[in-house]
C-alpha cells in the first residue's frame, strides 16, 4: 500500500526540541521530493520545509529557518524534520506529503495522517 | 512573494454547482501552476486538482479548475454537489521567486 506514516509528536516546553519522522512505503521514496506542512488547531495550511530526492536541496518557510531541519534517509525510506527552539505557535498537526511535480512547481499527492506537535509549559 | 486569497466560507445545496474563488496577489496566476485539495473533518487532506485543472484519477468528474488572467484568479467548480462534498478547500501554489510553497487560507463548503 502507498502511504506515509508520521510519528514523533509529543508535549514539548518551550525552547526544547523534537524529531518527527515519516516512514514511506509502497514507491519509490528516492525519486521525490519530500515536504513537511503543518496545521494549527482550527488553522489552515503551512508549508514548513522540503527535500530534493537526494538530499542535496532544502528550503524552509521564513518562520522556522534556523530552527528546524529537514532531512531523508533514502536507504531507510524515511523523512524527518529535526525541531529546535520550539516556540508555542510551531503547536501543530505536522503532515509529512510527497510531491510528484518532479520540478520547481511543487505540490503534494499523498499526505500522511499527521502527527500532533503541541508546545506548552 | 504573493498570497493566495479564498472566501471564508461558501454554501450551497445538494445538486447545485458552487465555485470557490483563489485570487493571487502579486504576479500572474499564470506562472505557476494551481492546485485543490480537499480537508474533510479530522481528515488529512487529498488532492482533487492538480496543475491548474488535472484531476488526480479516483477524482469524480464533478470537480474542475479553471485559472482566469482577466481576475488573477483560479477557480474550483464543483458541480452536482453532495453532503459528501462538504469539506475545506484550500488553494496551492509555488512562489519561484522565495522557493516556498503558499496556501490559500481555505474556504469551508457547506452542503446543505
Amino acid at each position: 500500500e502507498v502511504q506515509l506514516v508520521e510519528s514523533g509528536g509529543g508535549l514539548v516546553q518551550p525552547g526544547g526540541s523534537l524529531r518527527l519522522s515519516c516512514a514511506a512505503s509502497g514507491f519509490t521514496f528516492s525519486s521525490y521530493w519530500m515536504s513537511w506542512v503543518r496545521q494549527a488547531p482550527g488553522k489552515g495550511l503551512e508549508w514548513v520545509a522540503n527535500i530534493k530526492q537526494d538530499g542535496s536541496e532544502k528550503y524552509y518557510v521564513d518562520s522556522v529557518k534556523g530552527r528546524f531541519t529537514i532531512s531523508r534517509d533514502n536507504a531507510k525510506n524515511s523523512l524527518y524534520l529535526q525541531m529546535n527552539s520550539l516556540r508555542a505557535e510551531d503547536t501543530a498537526v505536522y503532515y509529512c506529503a510527497r510531491d510528484p511535480s518532479g520540478s520547481y512547481n511543487w505540490y503534494f499527492d499523498l499526505w500522511g495522517r499527521g502527527t500532533l506537535v503541541t508546545v506548552s509549559s | 512573494n504573493f498570497m493566495l486569497t479564498q472566501p471564508h466560507s461558501v454554501s450551497e445545496s445538494p445538486g447545485k454547482t458552487v465555485t470557490i474563488s483563489c485570487t493571487r496577489s502579486s504576479g500572474s496566476i499564470a506562472s505557476n501552476y494551481v492546485q485543490w485539495y480537499q480537508q474533510r473533518p479530522g481528515s488529512s487532506p487529498t488532492t482533487v486538482i492538480y496543475e491548474d485543472n488535472q484531476r488526480p484519477s479516483g477524482v469524480p468528474d464533478r470537480f474542475s479548475g479553471s485559472i482566469d488572467s482577466s481576475s488573477n484568479s483560479a477557480s474550483l467548480t464543483i458541480s452536482g454537489l453532495k453532503t459528501e462534498d462538504e469539506a475545506d478547500y484550500y488553494c496551492q501554489s509555488y512562489d519561484s521567486s522565495k522557493e516556498n510553497v503558499v496556501f490559500g487560507g481555505g474556504t469551508k463548503l457547506t452542503v446543505l
